[in-house]
């Protein structure tokens, strides 16, 4: 399984841009690289998933190095909600089979 | 609402005693996952299930862990003579085989289990 480090923590000021970084080095060619999010008291929320390109949906957007060793989770507007752990999880092509294995996240503070 | 549901939310025991916890899946989901996540870090993934067929056990799980899901709906997380270091927040997760969501996993609020 790939190894990812991430910030231990993070501030963002609200309705400014946060960049989440992500190294995953030693991803393999067929890992989808996931990123899930914690709000405090909740379980976890997917956020969003690539494999190559970059990926935007509602929530975020997902830039992919070319040589896929390091991602970076885009939030454009951070709110008082987006104040979570954010985690960066590669997983296996077509791995909705298997578990997620979470490493020890970013933890973002969203100031007012 | 028609997210994963988990019962208890919260569940004080004594050392020693057997505690057993339920997860309810999003419905029509096959795929079903329990973790377990003490204070400070991520998730630690325990068993999953594909329908009734418990496929995948971690070295996490204990001869005193115990899972099921008889009918490939509902499961339970069953622990034995608990020990404190068992305290923990116990989270399942459940996702489709197939369609748009299939690569998500979604999870429930967790049971925390505090043993004294």
């Amino acid at each position: 399984d790939a190894k990812t480090t991430q910030p231990n923590s993070m501030e963002s000021n609200e309705e400014e841009p946060v960049h989440l970084p992500c190294n995953h080095s030693t991803i393999s060619g067929t890992d989808y690289i996931h990123w899930y999010r914690q709000l405090p008291s909740q379980g976890p929320e997917y956020v969003i998933h690539g494999l190559t390109s970059n990926v935007n949906n509602r929530m975020a957007s997902l830039a992919i190095a070319e040589d896929r060793k390091s991602s970076t989770l885009i939030l454009h507007r951070a709110t008082l909600r987006d104040a979570a752990v954010y985690y960066c999880i590669p997983r296996r092509y077509g791995g909705s089979q298997g578990n997620l294995i979470f490493g020890k996240g970013t933890k973002l503070s969203v100031k007012p | 609402d028609t997210g994963v549901s988990q019962d208890p939310r919260h569940k004080i025991t004594k050392r020693g005693q057997n505690v057993t916890f339920r997860c309810d899946p999003i419905s029509e989901h096959n795929r079903l996952y329990w973790y377990r996540q003490t204070l400070g870090q991520g998730p630690e993934f325990l068993t999953y299930f594909q329908n009734e067929a418990q496929l995948e056990k971690s070295r996490l799980l204990s001869d005193r862990f115990s899972a099921e899901r008889p009918k490939g709906s509902f499961s339970t997380l069953e622990i034995q003579r608990t020990e404190q270091g068992d305290s923990a927040m116990y989270l399942c997760a459940s996702s489709p085989i197939a369609g748009p969501t299939y690569n998500e996993q979604f999870f429930g609020p967790g049971t925390r289990l505090t043993v004294l």
